[in-house]
């Protein structure tokens, strides 16, 4: 089974630091996402990348960037944590069309 | 720009009865994905649908598309308390790779 590994479940940052997630998957896949989830609001895309060094934006980048420096790992970088980024953030990879694997998510919390 | 509807956002059923859960989008595409989550967890894959017509099967889930009517259908046959949880639908916005996300159903089976 694919297996998507995300750093940290909980994490509690203060405003204003620079915070680093983790994904890391073992399959190969090319694609890898990050969503934010948030009660009424549903799952929302931030990043997404194709292929090593290669990253786009999503429907709400502001406030974040990407890396993936290789294939297995793609980080999403707070630049400067506010508290309205308080949320669950998911991972997924994928490999064409055959759907998103999903890491176990971690809740942010900015205080 | 690609929009999914799910509804309804909230079932409560009995248990041992059947219900369906709708997922409409609103431009072309034929695949199509369903997503289950718990409380507090990340999403798991239920079902892959790429093609009209496409029918899926997983225990006492049935999933279903039409890709010209822009509907897929989440049947589930006499329901247990085990299947409550959160169901996602998510499109994929074509070609790319990349999934929108409907606003989710949360189902409650009552014992």
């Amino acid at each position: 089974d694919v297996k998507v590994t995300q750093s940290s479940r909980y994490l509690v940052k203060r405003t204003g630091e620079k915070v680093f997630l983790e994904c890391v998957q073992d399959m190969d896949h090319e694609n890898m996402f990050w969503y934010r989830q948030d009660p009424g609001l549903g799952l929302r895309l931030i990043y997404f990348s194709y292929d090593v060094k290669m990253k786009e934006k999503g429907d709400i980048p502001e406030g974040y960037s990407v890396s993936r420096e290789k294939k297995e790992r793609f980080s999403l970088i707070l630049e400067s944590a506010s508290t309205n980024q308080t949320s669950m953030y998911l991972c997924a990879s994928s490999l064409l069309q055959y759907g998103y694997t999903f890491g176990s998510g971690t809740r942010l919390t900015v205080v | 720009e690609l929009k999914v509807e799910q509804n309804p956002l909230f079932l409560s059923m009995q248990e041992g009865k059947n219900y369906t859960i709708y997922c409409n989008y609103s431009t072309t595409s034929d695949r199509l994905y369903w997503y289950r989550q718990d409380p507090g967890k990340s999403l798991e894959s239920l079902f892959v649908l790429l093609s009209n017509g496409a029918v899926k099967q997983e225990g006492r889930l049935m999933a279903s598309l039409d890709t010209k009517a822009r509907l897929s259908t989440l049947h589930i046959t006499a329901a247990v308390h085990d299947l409550s949880a959160t169901y996602f639908c998510a499109v994929e916005t074509s070609g790319t790779y990349k999934y929108i996300f409907g606003t989710g159903t949360r189902l409650k089976v009552l014992a």
